[in-house]
């Protein structure tokens, strides 16, 4: 298995809901990743847990709230958003922090904040 | 904070044709890839460069660290429809980090 699966693939949600998008890789990556892409923009990094501990924090908004429950998952739990928080929503791991050998993304999460 | 300057924003090209596009850095990167995006998709990396100098290809693509390791080109020989897409050089900074060009916008006239 060389994918990086993430569900759902969109979403549309209200600013008083509680939802949480859903990454998953069974490549023994110990390195996972959050990115946020807006339209027509490169994606930004949000986190990034290393050994599932979280290592980087790009100062993303506690709406945001990322969690790693085990090495193979990573989830994004989204609360009380702004409708300029709708974007596309990238999962990415890679062998271990600090090696970008099979850096891989998975297909997004298509987020719409009403 | 670190930017890669990537060139040209677009392209429109015919179907045949080779495809250049470059990014800069004032920073050093250790390591540069490569990736492609479609429309609903997540990147796909297509090449890796890790030592500077170093040139790369994978079938129809070449890719070249810079001797200064301030930047990075991307070749595409001969194109065809299905490489038309959203291609990102992006560069490894720190331990865990990877800073991404703007993108340039690839279409092909058939």
């Amino acid at each position: 298995d060389t994918e990086v699966t993430q569900t759902p693939k969109h979403l549309v949600m209200g600013m008083t809901n509680k939802k949480s998008l859903k990454c998953e890789q069974h490549m023994g990556h110990r390195a996972m990743y959050w990115y946020k892409q807006k339209a027509k923009k490169p994606p930004e990094l949000m986190f990034v847990y290393s050994y599932e501990k979280l290592s980087i924090n790009e100062s993303v908004p506690s709406r945001f709230s990322p969690e790693c429950p085990n090495s193979s998952l990573l989830n994004l739990h989204l609360h009380a958003l702004q409708p300029e928080d709708s974007a596309l929503y990238l999962c990415a791991s890679s062998q271990a922090p600090g090696i970008p050998y099979g850096y891989t993304f998975g297909s997004g999460t298509r987020l719409t904040v009403v | 904070g670190q930017q890669l300057n990537q060139s040209p924003q677009s392209m429109f090209i015919q179907e045949g044709e080779d495809v250049s596009m470059n990014c800069t850095s004032s920073s050093i990167f250790n390591t540069w890839l490569w990736y492609k995006q479609d429309p609903g998709e997540g990147p796909v990396l297509l090449i890796a460069l890790y030592k500077a100098g170093e040139l790369t290809s994978n079938g129809r693509l070449t890719a070249q660290f810079g001797i200064t390791r301030k930047d990075s080109f991307l070749n595409i020989s001969a194109s065809i429809p299905s490489d038309v897409g959203i291609y990102f050089c992006a560069g490894q900074l720190g331990a865990q980090k990877l800073v991404f060009g703007q993108g340039t916008r690839l279409t092909i006239n058939p």
